[in-house]
């Protein structure tokens, strides 16, 4: 079963509203989780590791005042996109790191998000 | 930076066949090499992992190599079924346990 869960799995928006989606690890403790997007017919792209109870680490050219990401407990990281607009129609998928597992990385099922 | 890159892009091949896809990488300073796969709309599900210190892995049908010094690694699916249709990407991983990701390869089985 799955090991990490991603909620909503899909969820459309009105421009200029915000969305949050959640990150949770179900039976483990992850201090490190990460956000990817994934626009159609592209690879996904890394856009911030989120260490719980500090602030996240962006990678370059993702912006940190629309992209919110929150890691408050060791088993949930929220990313919320902000004054969402139509180009953040994409999907976002989640991944944790295991360290029981030797550092596995395991994956949520990924949010769809539309902005309409 | 890392770059990966997967070769073909899409592929549509009859059941039954033998076949590989391919995964190259610029920086060989890598942990580990994954090969996940994604059905339409969905999710990762990860196939294989090989550490940086082996040469390959197999999973059923599914066999996986890695030569880190070239910076390459294949994945081989044998006797392929319509049901294997879908996009494989592979993912390296690197310092701070980052994956990057491939661009991937469609595959289609058909009939």
């Amino acid at each position: 079963g799955a090991v990490v869960s991603q909620h909503p799995s899909r969820v459309i928006c009105k421009s200029g509203t915000s969305v949050k989606i959640e990150c949770r690890s179900l039976d483990f403790q992850a201090t490190t989780m990460f956000w990817y997007r994934q626009f159609p017919k592209q690879s996904l792209m890394l856009m911030a590791t989120s260490n719980e109870g500090s602030k996240a680490t962006y990678e370059q050219g993702v912006e940190k005042d629309k992209f919110l990401i929150n890691h408050a407990s060791l088993t949930l990281s929220t990313l919320t996109v902000t004054s969402a607009h139509p180009e953040d129609s994409s999907f976002y998928i989640c991944s944790a790191l295991r360290p029981q597992s030797g550092n596995t990385i395991y994956f949520g099922e990924g949010s769809w998000l539309t902005v309409v | 930076k890392q770059e990966v890159t997967q070769i073909p892009a899409a592929l549509s091949v009859p059941e039954g066949e033998n076949l590989v896809l391919n995964c190259s990488f610029t920086d060989s300073a890598i942990y580990n090499l994954q090969w996940f796969r994604q059905d339409p709309g969905k999710g990762l599900t990860s196939l294989l992992l090989i550490q940086s210190s082996q040469r390959e892995q197999t999973s059923g049908r599914l066999n996986a190599s890695l030569d880190k010094s070239s910076g390459r690694s294949t994945l081989y699916i044998a006797a392929s079924q319509p049901g294997d249709s879908a996009t494989y990407l592979c993912a390296v991983t690197g310092g701070g346990n980052k994956l990057t990701f491939g661009t991937g390869t469609q595959l289609k089985v058909e009939l």
